[in-house]
C-alpha cells in the first residue's frame, strides 16, 4: 500500500548526541516536510524539500538539518545545538502535480525523548 | 502574526449529535486553500476536507462539511451524527500558494464525544 513511513516511533537521546529521524514516501510525491508538535499545539515547520537535493528552512530549523538524496527519502538530523528536543515530530509529503488540491499526508510519527 | 484562528481549545457533544468546530484565517493572497485535520490519540494526522478559496461551493466528504465565509474569513468544519471515534484533536490549516505549498496551522480543538 502507498504511504508515508517513519522510524523509529519512539526515540531516546542523550545530552550532546545527535539522533536522525527516517521518513520514507512511496507515494510518488515531489514534496516533503518534517514538523515538529509539542503537546498541547499545532504543528511547526521545520524544514521542507520541494525536490529532490534541494530544501529550505522552516520556521523553527535552528538545531535540525536534512538531506534530499532520493526522492522517497527525508531524513531529519536532531543535533546536539537542539536544546529543547523532545516532542511528537511528523513527516509530511504532498503532489506538485497540478489539478487538485495539493493536500499533504503524514506518516505516523516520532517521539523523540531526551535522557 | 498568526495566520489560522481556532478558539475552541476543547468542545464536547452528545453522540448523534452535529457539531461545529470555528476556524479563522488571515490572508491577503487571493489564492489559498484550507484544510482540516483529525489526530487521534495515536499522533497520525489524517486529512478530512479541503476547501479552495475559488471554490463557489461548499466542501462536502461525508460526514464532514466545510462552512466556507469568504468575506468573513472563516472555515468551520461540521460533523454530523457525531460518533464516538470522533473523539481527536482537529486542526484547521491552510496553504498560500506564493510559499511554496507551505502549511500554516492552528493550535487545534480537542473534540470529545459523550455517550
Amino acid at each position: 500500500d502507498g504511504g508515508i513511513t517513519q522510524s523509529p516511533k519512539y526515540l531516546f537521546r542523550k545530552e550532546g548526541q545527535n539522533v536522525t529521524l527516517s521518513c520514507e514516501q512511496n507515494l510518488n510525491h515531489d514534496a516533503m516536510y518534517w514538523y515538529r508538535q509539542d503537546p498541547g499545539q499545532g504543528l511547526r515547520l521545520i524544514y521542507y524539500s520541494q525536490i529532490v537535493n534541494d530544501f529550505q528552512k522552516g520556521d523553527i530549523a535552528e538545531g535540525y538539518s536534512v538531506s534530499r538524496e532520493k526522492k522517497e527519502s527525508f531524513p531529519l538530523t536532531v543535533t546536539s545545538a537542539q536544546k529543547n528536543p523532545t516532542a511528537f515530530y511528523l513527516c509530511a509529503s504532498s503532489s506538485r502535480l497540478a489539478g487538485g488540491p495539493k493536500t499533504q499526508y503524514f506518516g505516523p510519527g516520532t517521539r523523540l525523548l531526551v535522557l | 502574526a498568526q495566520k489560522i484562528t481556532q478558539t475552541q481549545p476543547g468542545m464536547f457533544v452528545q453522540e448523534k449529535e452535529a457539531v461545529t468546530l470555528d476556524c479563522t484565517y488571515d490572508t491577503s493572497d487571493p489564492s489559498y486553500g484550507l484544510f482540516w485535520y483529525k489526530q487521534p490519540s495515536s499522533g497520525e494526522m489524517i486529512f478530512l476536507i479541503y476547501q479552495g478559496s475559488y471554490d463557489q461551493q461548499n466542501a462536502t466528504e461525508g460526514r464532514y462539511s466545510l462552512n466556507f465565509q469568504k468575506a468573513r474569513k472563516s472555515a468551520n468544519l461540521v460533523i454530523s451524527a457525531s460518533q464516538l471515534g470522533d473523539s481527536a484533536m482537529y486542526f484547521c490549516a491552510m496553504s498560500l500558494s506564493n510559499t511554496g505549498n507551505q502549511f500554516y496551522f492552528g493550535t487545534g480543538t480537542s473534540l470529545t464525544v459523550i455517550p
